[in-house]
Parts: structure tokens; C-alpha cells; sequence
């Protein structure tokens, strides 16, 4: 089955440090990647999404690209704020109908002033 | 997009009591969802929530345990029945405002849970 691995957290970096958190799947067929936030004591916002090869996403300083040759979705941040610290979560659905999202486990990001 | 309004948005129950989630949506949607997150783990889906027909359940979740409702297009519940402290988690409402796998789910705040 489908299925989405995430690096473990929690990732502690100092304001205005680079982020990266890996993200790499497995699916059959072509599926549509996504990067979700979720901020304390809130819901998951969708952060960006791809939904073919070599697409990128990007959203609020925050980039992802679809490598289907890896099967990895990282994400990346050039310069992270004390706001982005939250749980980010990789998931991956398939097209064709299906409406449910595979999500990895999450991975905490912390950010220091 | 959509607006999705949870309540409660935490709840302190004893356990053997039950509690019923409401979830509503600013617009009309076909399937609604029910996840439960349990502290530092990633979302598990419960069932989906399907307007005119009985959700459908994942594997190792019961209806006895979390009857839903779905009266509408832009309504639904998740009751939590006969609690334990092993439910204590969040509990989120989730919609796919379109037919395709293309497309993010829109999620609720949550609702927080404990279990005493």
C-alpha cells in the first residue's frame, strides 16, 4: 500500500537557519504530494502542494519539489521565524477518485529567537 | 477553500460518559471525515462520513464505539461512546471539497479530549 516516511523530530534550529525536512514515499501509480502545517492548538492548513514530476510548490518562503525519480518531497525553508515553529506533516493521495490522504507521522519543528 | 467550524474545541470528561463532536461547513461538501490524533502521533482516520448513507469505518474502529451522524451536506457528528483514557486525543473534521485525489482536505480546529 501507500505509504509516506518523514524524518523524526523534533527539528530545534535557530531563527533565520535553514530548514530542510526529508520526505520520500511510496505509491502506485502517479500521486499528488502535499506538505500540511499544523500550528498549536489548531487544525492541519494545507502549506503547498505538486501534483506531477518535477513540479514544485511553494508557499510562505517554503519550497517542496515532486522528484519521482527519489520518490521524495522534501521540504525547505531559507530563513525560518520563531512562527513557523509547528508540526509539519508529508502525505501523498492518488487520483482517480480517491479523496483520503496518506500522512506521514509528523515532524515537529522548533525555532529559537 | 472552506470554513469549517468545530465544537467543542476541548473537552475534560470522566470516563464511561460520551460525547458528541459537531462539525459544520460552510458549504455544501459530498464526504466529510473523521481523524483522531493521538499526543505526538500522526492523524488516523476514523470513518467517512457519506450524507444519506452509513459511514464507513477503518479497520479496528466500531460503530457501537463512535456512531456518526450525517444529516446534511454541510453538517456532522462523531460520538465518542463509553470513554476511556485510552480515547483521550484530538479528534478532526476533514472535507474534500472536490471529486479527485488531486485535491488537500480541508480540516477543523479539533477537538481536544481527556479522558479522566
Amino acid at each position: 500500500g501507500d505509504s509516506v516516511t518523514q524524518m523524526e523530530g523534533p527539528v530545534t534550529l535557530s531563527e533565520e537557519a535553514f530548514l530542510t525536512i526529508n520526505c520520500t514515499y511510496t505509491a502506485t501509480g502517479y500521486p499528488s504530494l502535499f506538505w500540511y502545517v499544523q500550528y498549536p492548538g489548531e487544525g492541519l492548513q494545507l502549506l503547498l502542494k505538486a501534483t506531477k514530476a518535477d513540479d514544485k510548490g511553494s508557499n510562505k518562503g517554503f519550497e517542496a519539489t515532486y522528484r519521482k525519480e527519489t520518490t521524495s518531497f522534501h521540504l525547505e525553508k531559507g530563513s525560518v521565524q520563531v512562527s513557523d515553529s509547528a508540526v509539519y506533516f508529508c502525505a501523498l493521495s492518488t487520483s482517480g477518485g480517491s479523496y483520503i490522504p496518506t500522512f506521514g507521522r509528523g515532524t515537529s519543528l522548533i525555532v529559537h529567537p | 477553500s472552506a470554513v469549517i467550524s468545530q465544537k467543542p474545541s476541548r473537552d475534560i470528561c470522566q470516563r464511561g460518559t460520551s460525547l458528541t463532536i459537531q462539525c459544520q461547513v460552510d458549504s455544501q461538501v459530498t464526504m466529510m471525515f473523521w481523524y483522531r490524533q493521538q499526543p505526538g502521533q500522526s492523524l488516523t482516520l476514523i470513518a467517512t462520513a457519506n450524507q444519506g448513507s452509513e459511514a464507513t469505518y477503518e479497520s479496528g474502529f466500531v460503530i457501537d464505539k463512535f456512531p456518526i451522524s450525517r444529516p446534511n451536506l454541510t453538517f456532522s457528528t462523531l460520538t465518542v461512546s463509553n470513554m476511556s483514557p485510552e480515547d483521550s486525543s484530538i479528534y478532526l473534521c476533514s472535507v474534500a471539497l472536490q471529486g479527485d485525489g488531486n485535491q488537500p482536505q480541508h480540516f477543523g480546529d479539533g477537538t481536544r479530549l481527556s479522558i479522566l
